[in-house]
């Protein structure tokens, strides 16, 4: 089946702009995360969903992030008013219920804040 | 709290000599632990994980990662290593975050394997 996808796969703004990146997680996982990851860095968490739960929202970094989930199908995360030090790469993973269950990563959005 | 510190940012290695990624967790409990790889320009896939099962875990590509509770340690390894083999690696185990508590699945800093020929 298809794994989880991710749009767009690169997005230039200017600073001062929102944007919309979209994850499509794959059908049948509950979890669903969004991390960042910059330039030569490792991977920080943003957010998690599961099932119905209320999401955890411990690492979006200001309240000009936020993220939605329909139910477990698609979500967005939502930057506004975008600046430089938000370039980045922005992965999606999904992964059924529990610890010791595998993520499954989407490609990631390459995002350019001019 | 549980996490993971991966003690080397950089490994270099010929090809064909063995691979040695050093990763150690901190936890009061069994945990859950995983190794990942990135490689350039492409998305992470999963190598192998540790479940309380066999202590001595087998995944793809060669690799392999033993758990060792005494030294709290869980490295990767490989004992020739390819071309291929060039990415990034990256430990992980769940950690509690947050107010509400969720076991969140969490990165450590990652270590650059780098094969010369």
């Amino acid at each position: 089946g298809a794994g989880v996808s991710q749009s767009p796969s690169n997005k230039v703004t200017e600073k001062g702009k929102d944007v919309e990146l979209r994850c499509d997680p794959i059908s049948g996982h509950t979890a669903l995360y969004w991390y960042r990851q910059r330039l030569g860095q490792g991977l920080e968490f943003l957010i998690y969903f599961q099932g119905n739960s209320a999401p955890d929202k411990s690492g979006l970094p200001s309240d000009r992030f936020s993220a939605e989930r329909t139910g477990e199908s698609v979500s967005t995360l939502t930057i506004q008013r975008t600046q430089q030090e938000d370039s980045a790469v922005y992965l999606c993973a999904s992964s059924l219920a529990g610890l010791a269950n595998e993520q499954f990563f989407g490609p990631g959005t390459r995002l350019t804040v001019l | 709290a549980q996490s993971v510190t991966q003690l080397d940012s950089h490994v270099s290695v010929s090809e064909g000599t063995p691979v040695l990624l050093r990763c150690n967790y901190s936890s009061s409990y069994s945990p859950s632990l995983f190794w990942y790889v990135q490689h350039p320009n492409k998305g992470l896939q999963l190598l192998l994980k540790y479940t309380s099962a066999a202590t001595l875990v087998k995944g793809i590509n060669g690799f392999e990662a033993e758990f060792k509770k005494s030294e709290t340690s869980f490295h990767l390894t490989k004992p020739s290593a390819h071309m291929s083999d060039a990415a990034e690696y990256f430990c992980v185990t769940p950690a509690r975050r947050g107010a509400g508590g969720s076991y969140i699945p969490t990165f450590g800093r990652g270590t650059s394997l780098i094969v010369h020929p």
